[in-house]
């Protein structure tokens, strides 16, 4: 059965440094979503993804976040310069369109902790 | 917002035993999604059900939409070990999911 994959599971990193989390999609897919889930909190909306632009930010995604699709398969997520409450998990999704049913397909999540 | 708000936060059950848990949300939806997070782990789509549905059944997972009193329902039944989790509701427009805070299921063996 197909499924999103992200790299790497963990990532630690300092304050102030870039880091680059990765996501395969499933192969077919079109949408593509970046979450974040801070430890014992919800799960949160950060940027959507469609046609090579974003679709969708909220007010978490800020000038610090850009998303990517450098090739036909990779989607990133890249902070700028991290802050230590940019640790959380966060979690990439995708979607498949000409379906009428909007389900979301997760990936198993990269763990960012920033010290 | 149109997040879904879950009860209870947390319920703790023998297994064998029925779990059911609600969510409530705000405003109009598409379709009305559940997940399932084991500890740690990265979400596991359950069912998702239209707003134009009542009712979904899936294996052991029965799901009930009521959009006059914006609110949903996750009945699992004969509950495992396995099932231990925290299950959250989504609410959904189609380029982005609104989490609640989910309900923590305990099953004791």
């Amino acid at each position: 059965e197909p499924e999103v994959t992200q790299t790497p599971s963990h990532q630690v990193t300092q304050m102030g440094q870039e880091v680059i989390l990765r996501c395969v999609p499933i192969s077919n897919h079109l949408y593509f979503y970046w979450y974040r889930q801070i430890l014992g909190q919800k799960v949160e909306f950060l940027v959507s993804f469609y046609n090579n632009e974003i679709s969708e930010k909220s007010e978490i995604f800020d000038d610090q976040f850009s998303v990517e699709r450098p090739d036909g398969s990779n989607f990133t997520l890249k902070i700028r310069s991290t802050k230590l409450e940019d640790s959380a998990m966060y979690f990439c999704a995708s979607r498949a369109t000409g379906t009428k049913d909007y389900e979301q397909y997760f990936g198993p999540g990269t763990r960012l902790t920033v010290t | 917002s149109q997040q879904g708000e879950e009860d209870p936060q947390a319920l703790s059950i023998q297994e064998g035993e029925n779990a059911t848990m609600n969510c409530s949300y705000k405003t109009s939806i598409n379709n009305l999604q559940w997940y399932r997070q084991n500890s740690g782990r990265g979400l596991v789509h359950l069912i998702l059900i239209r707003s134009n549905e009542r009712e979904k059944h899936s294996g052991r997972l029965r799901v009930t939409l009521d959009t006059s009193k914006k609110s949903s329902s996750l009945l699992i039944t004969a509950s495992r070990a396995a099932d231990t989790a925290s299950y959250f509701c989504a609410t959904d427009r189609p380029y982005k999911l609104s989490f609640g805070a989910g309900t923590t299921v305990t099953v004791r063996a």
